[in-house]
């Protein structure tokens, strides 16, 4: 079924260590986004690439990064994870960058301890 | 402060019963869109308005976008159990590139 893959699913992780969320659509859509969700604060942007070998800021960048090699895949990596970054991420991609629907993937849970 | 406020937070309402859920700020947007997201899931669009005053209807459930822009209603009729699931609305502010999400109503339809 075409969409948007993401892994792990679900992970728990040492505060400090370093990890990588992987995410790949198979729509070709041009551009991809990294979201977190929160209990109350709703979804909220961490980066976004409007077009392969492109990335930007989202609402809440820091202590993230992401790469955009190719048109199908956008890792968002935690370089140190700390606690606060225990969240549901959602990588979503979309036909263009400024206009039309987000396509998500299931998510991954994230728990740092 | 979230550019997007969603009221009520949480609804849990008896089957048949009908509901309207509140999105509000004070910016423009040029386009608001609602999703539902369900339980394990991401969340899924249910439409997208784009023009002040626009009423668009999807089965049992009219989405309403305010005449200024910068606000909209979800109104669902006769509420059926599987209508349970969190509602999101989400805007592009006037000039901004990206998209953000409301705070989101968790609605619960009892049978």
């Amino acid at each position: 079924i075409a969409g948007i893959t993401q892994a792990p699913t679900s992970q728990i992780l040492a505060a400090g260590r370093r990890m990588t969320l992987r995410c790949t659509q198979d729509m070709r859509h041009n551009a991809m986004y990294w979201y977190r969700q929160d209990l109350g604060l709703g979804l909220r942007l961490i980066h976004y690439s409007n077009t392969a070998g492109t990335t930007g800021k989202g609402e809440v960048p820091d202590g993230y990064s992401v790469s955009r090699a190719n048109t199908d895949d956008f890792p968002l990596t935690l370089a140190s994870a700390v606690p606060s970054q225990t969240s549901v991420y959602f990588c979503a991609s979309s036909p263009r960058w400024d206009t039309g629907e987000l396509f998500f993937g299931e998510g991954s849970r994230l728990t740092v301890l | 402060t979230q550019l997007l406020e969603q009221s009520p937070q949480f609804l849990s309402i008896q089957e048949g019963e009908n509901l309207t859920v509140y999105c509000n700020s004070s910016s423009v947007f040029s386009s608001l869109q609602w999703y539902r997201q369900e339980p394990g899931e991401g969340p899924v669009l249910l439409v997208t308005v784009v023009t002040g005053g626009e009423v668009k209807k999807l089965k049992r459930l009219t989405f309403q976008f305010g005449d200024a822009r910068k606000d909209s209603s979800l109104h669902i009729t006769a509420a059926q159990p599987g209508d349970t699931g969190l509602y999101l609305c989400a805007g592009e502010p006037t000039g901004a590139n990206n998209l953000f999400f409301g705070t989101g109503t968790r609605l619960t339809v009892i049978p």
